[in-house]
């Protein structure tokens, strides 16, 4: 089956700075990538996904890359701001499949 | 995005009472229902899909008489915690699917079982 690996656990910045997360895959079959973002005792939120026959897509402040031949995708968060603190999941699968998700990257945006 | 309202959001109980988790796409139909457990600070681990009008399908290691998931209507799935007990404590979190691949999750259960 899938294996996601997601890097760092943590990550701190100062309000403004970029945020890159990063995750590898293992399974070459997958081809979406979902991130989301979870709040304390919250469910997860979607905030951008790719498809396999995509490299890059972006969403205002959000971008993410997907590197098919390495097998990993990042998540790029530009003018970080406090409200985007938070845990950051990655997830790999097929299409219509089920989906595995990454350890999760707890981010602190510092004001 | 779609919404998937989950309730309740807190469950206190006694060991050995069954616990009802609730699921309903408001604005979507769900042609898939995922049920998700989830440890803290830890991330998502599947524990069965389900398809409409069909039986879930559990993952390895998961009881499947221990956690009952109904998926009767295209927006409503439920998951029974049945007979709970103190290991059973945990996030239970749902997420539905209708057409496409986005996956739209609910608010999420937090059940103590004392």
């Amino acid at each position: 089956g899938e294996n996601v690996e997601q890097h760092p656990s943590t990550l701190s910045v100062q309000e403004g700075d970029s945020a890159v997360i990063k995750c590898t895959y293992s399974d070459s079959a997958s081809n979406y990538f979902p991130w989301y973002k979870q709040e304390l005792g919250k469910g997860p939120q979607l905030i951008i996904d790719i498809r396999s026959n995509v490299g890059e897509k972006k969403d205002q402040r959000i971008a993410v890359t997907l590197n098919k031949t390495a097998k990993h995708f990042s998540l790029h968060i530009t003018e970080t701001q406090p409200e985007d603190s938070a845990v950051y999941f990655c997830a790999g699968g097929t299409s219509y499949g089920k989906l595995t998700f990454g350890q999760g990257t707890i981010l602190t945006v510092h004001p | 995005g779609a919404v998937v309202s989950q309730h309740p959001s807190r469950v206190i109980c006694k060991s050995g009472t069954s616990v009802k988790i609730e699921c309903r796409s408001l604005d979507f139909q769900a042609t898939t229902m995922f049920w998700y457990r989830q440890f803290p600070k830890q991330s998502l681990m599947l524990m069965a899909t389900s398809n409409e009008g069909s039986k879930a399908t559990y993952e390895q290691g998961v009881e499947k008489d221990k956690f009952l998931i109904n998926h009767a209507s295209l927006t409503l799935s439920t998951l029974t915690v049945a007979s709970a007990h103190p290991e059973d404590s945990s996030f239970y979190i749902c997420s539905g699917r209708e057409w496409g691949e986005k996956l739209f999750f609910g608010s999420g259960t937090q059940l103590s079982v004392l």
